[in-house]
C-alpha cells in the first residue's frame, strides 16, 4: 500500500511569487493535515481538510490557502512568498475524525525562498 | 500556554542502553491521544507509539514503550536497547477530541546515539 506522497521534493521559489504543494493521501483515508517545520523547529499546524471541506486552521496568514479534491488529494498554496517561508511542509493522512488513529506522514516538500 | 513540552531539546546514550525521553501536556480535554513520532535527517515524520487517555496500559511497541503517568500529565518515551539508527529527533504530540483530528508538537528532542 503507497504511502503519502508529497510533490515536489523540493521547491525553490522567488520571493512574492506563488508556490503550490501537493498531497495525495494513503488509499482510504478523507483526513488530510498540512504542516511547517521551520530549520531547527517544530511542527505549526497550518490547515486541516476532510471531506473536501476545511475544518481548521493554524495561525498563519490568509495567503497561506489550499483545498481538497474529491478523490481526498490536496494543495496548499503560499501566495506572495516571503524569505520566512522557507520550511519543510509536511503533509499527514488519516482515516477518521474523533478516532484515536495516529496520523502518517508524507516525507515533506521543503520550499526555498531566495 | 505550551499544550506540550519537551524539555530536552538533545540526549545522548550509549548504544545498547535505554533513554527516557520527556514530554509533558496541558489539556482539559478528558478525551485525547498521545503520540510520539521519530524525525531523521531525511525530514520524514515516523510513527513510533501512540496512547489513548482512557488506556489503562501502558503502550508498547517493540524497543518503544511509553510511560503514561496522568495524573502528572507526562507520557515519556522509552527506547530500550538503542541502536546507532535511532539517533534522530523526536516529536510528542497530542491530539485533543474537542480540537477535532489536528495535532499539536512539542518542540522536539535530538537524540544521539554514541557507539
Amino acid at each position: 500500500e503507497a504511502g503519502v506522497t508529497q510533490s515536489p521534493t523540493h521547491l525553490i521559489k522567488t520571493r512574492g511569487q506563488q508556490a503550490t504543494l501537493r498531497c495525495s493521501p494513503i488509499s482510504g483515508h478523507t483526513s488530510v493535515y498540512w504542516y511547517q517545520q521551520a530549520l531547527g523547529l517544530g511542527l505549526q499546524f497550518l490547515l486541516w481538510y476532510d471531506e473536501g471541506e476545511e475544518r481548521n486552521r493554524g495561525n498563519f496568514p490568509p495567503r497561506f490557502s489550499g483545498r481538497q479534491f474529491p478523490n481526498y488529494s490536496s494543495e496548499l498554496n503560499v501566495n506572495a512568498l516571503e524569505l520566512e517561508d522557507s520550511a519543510l511542509y509536511l503533509c499527514a493522512s488519516s482515516s477518521r475524525q474523533g478516532l484515536h488513529t495516529e496520523a502518517f506522514f508524507g516525507q515533506g516538500t521543503r520550499l526555498t525562498v531566495v | 500556554a505550551q499544550k506540550i513540552t519537551q524539555t530536552q531539546p538533545g540526549m545522548f546514550v550509549q548504544e545498547k542502553e535505554a533513554v527516557t525521553l520527556d514530554c509533558t501536556y496541558d489539556t482539559s480535554d478528558p478525551s485525547y491521544g498521545l503520540f510520539w513520532y521519530k524525525q531523521p535527517s531525511s525530514g520524514e515524520m515516523i510513527f513510533l507509539i501512540y496512547q489513548g487517555s482512557y488506556d489503562q496500559q501502558n503502550a508498547t511497541e517493540g524497543r518503544y514503550s511509553l510511560n503514561f503517568q496522568k495524573a502528572r500529565k507526562s507520557a515519556n518515551l522509552v527506547i530500550s536497547a538503542s541502536q546507532l539508527g535511532d539517533s534522530a529527533m523526536y516529536f510528542c504530540a497530542m491530539r485533543e477530541d474537542n480540537a477535532g483530528n489536528m495535532l499539536t508538537f512539542g518542540g522536539g528532542t535530538r537524540l544521539m546515539v554514541k557507539p
